[in-house]
């Protein structure tokens, strides 16, 4: 049982360089998002989406976009990146129940560096 | 005023001992709290969860609800050098969503020595 899948594991760019963050579940989630971890700063939220065919903005989303595939995939790209970008990134899903959103459950995260 | 806080770190207990971690949050309409461990290195992973006011037991991890002070606490029993990491608090958004945003605290280091 996979979970959540992120790729690639690692990766360095030069500023300026463009780049697509791949995150699949398989976990029939309807909700996925994308994270982003500072030193100190704790997870901070840059897109999501709430169920197939809808995205929306986190607390963090300039200099990124998002495209959700399908229910199983959800893509982070980098259009032209900065070495503010440089940071762990984390993708997210979650099911429904009559409570709401279920917990999120993790990916193992790419760690970016931009030069 | 950040939305969620942690207590501030990092925390060090000796092995055996109760570590308390805590966390306020600002959004009084709240109503779904999670606590997270996260290794260094490695991804945050589920270990509680908590709605309703009061306690909720899990083997040696206890969270505590009290949503009249916003405050939410994570109790590990007997405590072992592996529970060493940062535990993460994170709150559910209220206003009617229903997409399950989270906030997350910026993390208490836990360090248990032997």
């Amino acid at each position: 049982n996979a979970g959540v899948t992120q790729t690639p594991k690692f990766q360095v760019l030069k500023t300026g360089q463009s780049m697509t963050l791949q995150c699949a579940q398989d976990m029939n989630h309807n909700s996925m998002y994308w994270y982003r971890q500072d030193p100190g700063m704790g997870l901070r939220l840059i897109y999501y989406s709430a169920s197939e065919g809808t995205t929306d903005k986190g607390e963090v989303p300039n200099g990124y976009n998002v495209s959700r595939l399908n229910k199983r995939e959800f893509s982070l790209r980098l259009e032209s990146a900065a070495p503010s970008q440089t940071s762990v990134y984390f993708c997210a899903s979650s099911g429904f129940s009559d409570r709401g959103n279920q917990p999120q459950h993790f990916g193992d995260g790419t760690r970016l560096s931009i030069l | 005023q950040k939305e969620v806080e942690q207590n501030s770190g990092p925390l060090s207990v000796p092995e055996g001992a109760i570590a308390s971690l805590n966390c306020t949050y600002s959004d009084r309409g709240s109503q779904s709290f999670f606590w997270y461990r996260q290794y260094s290195g490695k991804s945050p992973e589920l270990i509680m969860f908590i709605y309703s006011n009061g306690d909720k037991e899990d083997g040696r991890f206890t969270a505590q609800l009290n949503k009249a002070s916003q405050y939410v606490s994570l109790l590990i029993r007997d405590s072992q050098p592996s529970d060493s990491a940062t535990y993460l608090c994170a709150v559910k958004n209220a206003g009617g969503t229903s997409y399950g945003k989270l906030t997350f605290g910026q993390g208490t280091i836990l360090t248990v020595h032997p």
